[in-house]
């Protein structure tokens, strides 16, 4: 049982480039976020899905897209990298609003 | 900006002693999480606990939530080094499924 896991680990990116960060769990949860986790700035949303076909924005969206064909997977697209969207980005999977979530071990993203 | 704020923002602590970190948050919730953050590694879920609950234990944590204070805390007693972490509270504002996380704190528990 994986869990939820995140590809790449690392990746460094010239501002301007695009590319998708992965994320797929194993425990066919409906509930899936991505964060981005800044020194000193905790965990902020940037977009969320509560099932396949469904996602929705959160704190700061700007300068990513999402999709959600599957249960199963859940790819954040940086359309255009930037060096502000250098960070650590964590996906996470939920059973359901009333359960924990399960993060990814996350992927160290830097642009330069 | 965030919907919780933990304090203290860090916290430095005798092996044995009990640490306590509070949340505080700005909207009506259906439920607070917390979380623990071990250095350069992903968050795990520690509890979670509901507007219409009061209190919730695991083990060694205790968590507390105040809906009219719009407070939570958690207790960790008898700590050891291997609580060493980030502590963050994670609320969803009411009606929505989203989880926003606070700023966390960073709790050191010296051997």
């Amino acid at each position: 049982n994986a869990g939820v896991t995140q590809t790449p680990k690392f990746q460094v990116l010239k501002t301007g480039q695009s590319m998708t960060l992965q994320c797929a769990q194993d425990m066919n949860h409906e509930y899936m976020s991505w964060y981005r986790q800044d020194p000193g700035m905790g965990l902020r949303l940037i977009h969320y899905s509560v099932g396949a076909g469904i996602t929705d924005q959160g704190e700061v969206p700007n300068g990513y897209n999402v999709s959600r064909s599957t249960t199963e997977d859940f790819p954040l697209r940086l359309l255009s990298a930037a060096p502000s969207q250098t960070s650590v980005y964590f996906c996470a999977s939920s059973h359901r609003d009333n359960y924990g979530y399960t993060f990814g071990s996350g992927t160290r993203l830097t642009v330069v | 900006s965030q919907q919780g704020e933990e304090d203290p923002q860090a916290l430095s602590i005798q092996e044995g002693e009990n640490a306590t970190m509070n949340c505080s948050y700005k909207t009506s919730i259906n439920n607070l999480q917390w979380y623990r953050q071990n250095s350069g590694r992903g968050l795990v879920h520690l509890i979670l606990i509901r507007s219409n609950e009061r209190e919730k234990h695991s083990g060694r944590l205790r968590v507390t939530l105040d809906t009219s204070k719009k407070s939570s805390s958690l207790l960790i007693t008898a700590s050891r080094a291997a609580d060493t972490a980030s502590y963050f509270c994670a609320t969803d504002g009411s009606g929505t499924y989203k989880y926003i996380f606070g700023t966390g704190t960073r709790l050191k528990v010296l051997a």
